[in-house]
């Protein structure tokens, strides 16, 4: 049974770009979260799909969006990438109306130039 | 936005020896307490977790005590090994909310 996968590992980008990261749940969940994780911090929530909307949301900017796909995946899309967007992107799965305690995947690691 | 603070910074402790680490929540309405475990390079691995209708809950060496009055709780791991070094996160939210709120981590090191 895969667990939460993401893609890709690692990402590198230079300011003002656009970025697209990619996640795909642990078998059975219906929920993705994602988090953005500065070093030496903990997740800060980003925001969730569910039914593939937008269910809720964290203090982000909409430079921040995102899309589920009727197959439970999901993409985070960052727009006009600044430095301080450099970070580990986490996403969680969850399945809707059980426990809901969240599974996260190993991240993708991007860093703006 | 972080409404969940956690203490302390790094801890070093003996092979062997008790981790104790502990976090301080503001908002009320949290009702779901998991503590997750991070190793470098890798995502947050669920460990345990507690809601506020019970004072502890373990899970053979992680024992998490909750005190709902003082909105406190807190990560006892019970003969602590080597390979329990990790960076360990407690973390709140409301049930059926998944706005998931971190303390800043707790990087635990135990020497052989």
């Amino acid at each position: 049974d895969a667990g939460v996968t993401q893609s890709p590992t690692h990402l590198i980008k230079t300011r003002g770009q656009q970025v697209t990261l990619r996640c795909s749940p642990k078998s059975g969940h219906d929920t993705v979260s994602w988090y953005q994780q500065a070093l030496g911090q903990g997740p800060q929530f980003i925001f969730q799909y569910y039914e593939e909307e937008e269910r809720q949301r964290g203090n982000f900017p909409d430079r921040f969006s995102g899309h589920q796909y009727p197959n439970y995946s999901s993409e985070l899309n960052v727009n006009a990438l600044l430095l301080g967007d450099s970070a580990l992107y986490l996403c969680a799965s969850s399945q809707s109306g059980g426990e809901e305690t969240q599974y996260f995947g190993p991240g993708t690691r991007l860093l703006v130039l | 936005q972080q409404q969940v603070k956690q203490s302390p910074q790094s801890l070093i402790v003996q092979k062997g020896g008790i981790s104790i680490i502990n976090c301080a929540y503001e908002n009320t309405a949290f009702d779901y307490f998991p503590w997750y475990q991070q190793f470098p390079g890798k995502g947050p691995a669920l460990l345990i977790a507690i809601r506020p209708d019970v004072s502890e809950k373990k899970e053979g060496r992680f024992t998490i005590s909750f005190n709902k009055s003082a909105k406190q709780f807190s990560l006892h791991i019970m003969d602590s090994q080597p390979g329990d070094s990790a960076t360990y996160f407690c973390a709140a939210s409301i049930y059926n909310n998944n706005d998931m709120r971190f303390g800043a981590g707790t990087r635990l090191t135990v020497k052989p």
